[in-house]
């Protein structure tokens, strides 16, 4: 069964600089989550889009943003990147109707 | 953790052994999911008890819930090393998102 796409898999920045990451939700999927988790740590929810509107915002700092496209498919946006940022970023995807959220295999981003 | 505490932070055990992790919370919660993820790797979904129900069963997972005293408990019978992994307790309080337990580190060893 298709499950939920993330890319890049790796990804190695410098501080200030900008990354983006995607996600591809398993199909007919139309809510979308981020979660950064960072070393050792438990994921913290970031924010979330259901049928390409916000539905929630977590702990986001105001350097990111997110959006979800007419093909469900999201984007994080990252600026003025910090060291603190080092982290796995999941992205998960559910039925609205439905509970069970579906992670992907997260992005690794480092910054240097 | 935004959430509470997951009990125990590492556990390790002899395959074949039962391995009981614990995990509290501090909302009301429309469900408790567990969620299992070895190093580094992505969160695999294990299973979902909803707010009304007291114990669930997955195979070798029995899952329970008590909503007066906000706490889960998943119990992992007869271990396999392949078990060996990092454990979390999610809640989700009818918004959705996801608030994650601090994790139980699991080692089977053979």
């Amino acid at each position: 069964a298709a499950g939920v796409i993330q890319s890049p898999r790796h990804l190695i920045k410098e501080k200030r600089e900008t990354a983006t990451l995607k996600c591809y939700p398993i199909p007919r999927h139309d809510t979308v989550y981020w979660y950064q988790q960072g070393p050792g740590q438990d994921p913290q929810f970031l924010i979330s889009f259901y049928e390409k509107m916000q539905s929630d915002k977590g702990s986001i700092p105001d350097r990111f943003s997110a959006q979800q496209f007419s093909d469900y498919h999201s984007e994080l946006n990252m600026s003025s990147l910090e060291l603190g940022d080092s982290a796995l970023y999941f992205c998960a995807s559910s039925l609205e109707a439905q509970e069970t959220q579906y992670f992907g295999p997260g992005t690794r981003l480092l910054v240097l | 953790s935004q959430q509470g505490e997951e009990d125990p932070q590492a556990l390790s055990i002899q395959e074949g052994e039962n391995a009981t992790m614990n995990c509290s919370y501090k909302t009301s919660i429309n469900n408790l999911q567990w969620y299992r993820q070895n190093s580094g790797r992505g969160l695999v979904h294990l299973i979902l008890i909803r707010s009304n129900e007291r114990e669930k069963h997955s195979g070798r997972l029995r899952v329970t819930l008590d909503t007066s005293k906000k706490s889960s408990s998943l119990l992992i019978t007869a271990s396999r090393a392949a078990d060996t992994a990092s454990y979390f307790c999610a809640t989700d309080n009818q918004g959705g998102k996801l608030i994650f337990g601090q994790g139980t580190e699991l080692s089977v060893k053979p």
